[in-house]
């Protein structure tokens, strides 16, 4: 089945420091990707998405680049700032075979001053 | 900008009891969606809905689960006969295509005691 694996937290970095979390997905299909964000007491709010191999979806200063060689999605920042600080999920939609996402585990970050 | 909503933000319920959860979803889109996150774990699909019926459940949408469109803005789900373990954090989304981007309720917190 379809599952994506994220890089344990938390992430602990100073303000304008480089941010990578990894990911990376197993897929029967050929999926779609996305990075979705969750800051402390709301909700999941989509960051930022690719559809296709080599698409870089980016936002609010996030990048991540879809790379089907290597089954890989990973989010970077160059400069992280405190108001960053969350729980980052990588997630997937198999377009061949469903409609749901699949998510990973999430990856807390929390940037310091 | 459209969002998604949900009621209650909170809400709690003894084991037996039923509960339902409500979402208004994004009002031009067709798909929808329950999610849900028990503390400190990844997030779980359980249902997507189109076309007034149900077009995909995981294996944790069993019996005791239902989702109902009741009528044009509203958005359902209904846990029969609460158990401990569905203590967690619900979440409603939708989206204006089969494979797209999903939006997000800020979710509900069921806590059965």
């Amino acid at each position: 089945g379809d599952s994506v694996t994220q890089m344990e937290g938390p992430v602990t970095l100073s303000e304008e420091a480089f941010l990578t979390i990894n990911c990376t997905y197993t897929a029967t299909g050929y999926p779609s990707l996305f990075w979705y964000v969750q800051y402390p007491g709301e909700g999941l709010q989509l960051l930022l998405k690719a559809t296709k191999a080599d698409d870089k979806g980016s936002n609010k200063g996030f990048e991540a680049t879809y790379r089907k060689e290597t089954t890989s999605f990973h989010l970077e920042k160059g400069s992280v700032q405190v108001s960053d600080s969350a729980v980052y999920f990588c997630a997937l939609i198999d377009t061949g075979t469903a409609s749901k996402l699949t998510f990973g585990t999430g990856t807390r970050l929390q940037v310091t001053l | 900008e459209p969002e998604v909503t949900q009621t209650p933000s909170h809400q709690v319920t003894q084991m037996g009891q039923e509960v339902i959860l409500r979402c208004v979803p994004i009002s031009n889109h067709l798909y929808f969606y329950w999610y849900r996150q028990i503390l400190g774990q990844k997030v779980e699909f359980l249902v997507s809905f189109y076309n007034n019926e149900i077009s995909e459940k995981s294996e944790i949408f069993d019996d005791q689960f239902s989702v109902e469109r009741p009528d044009g803005s509203n958005f359902t789900l209904k846990i029969r006969s609460t158990k401990l373990e569905d203590s967690a954090m619900y979440f409603c989304a939708s989206s204006d295509r089969r494979v797209s981007e999903q939006y997000f309720g800020p979710g509900t917190r069921l806590t059965v005691t």
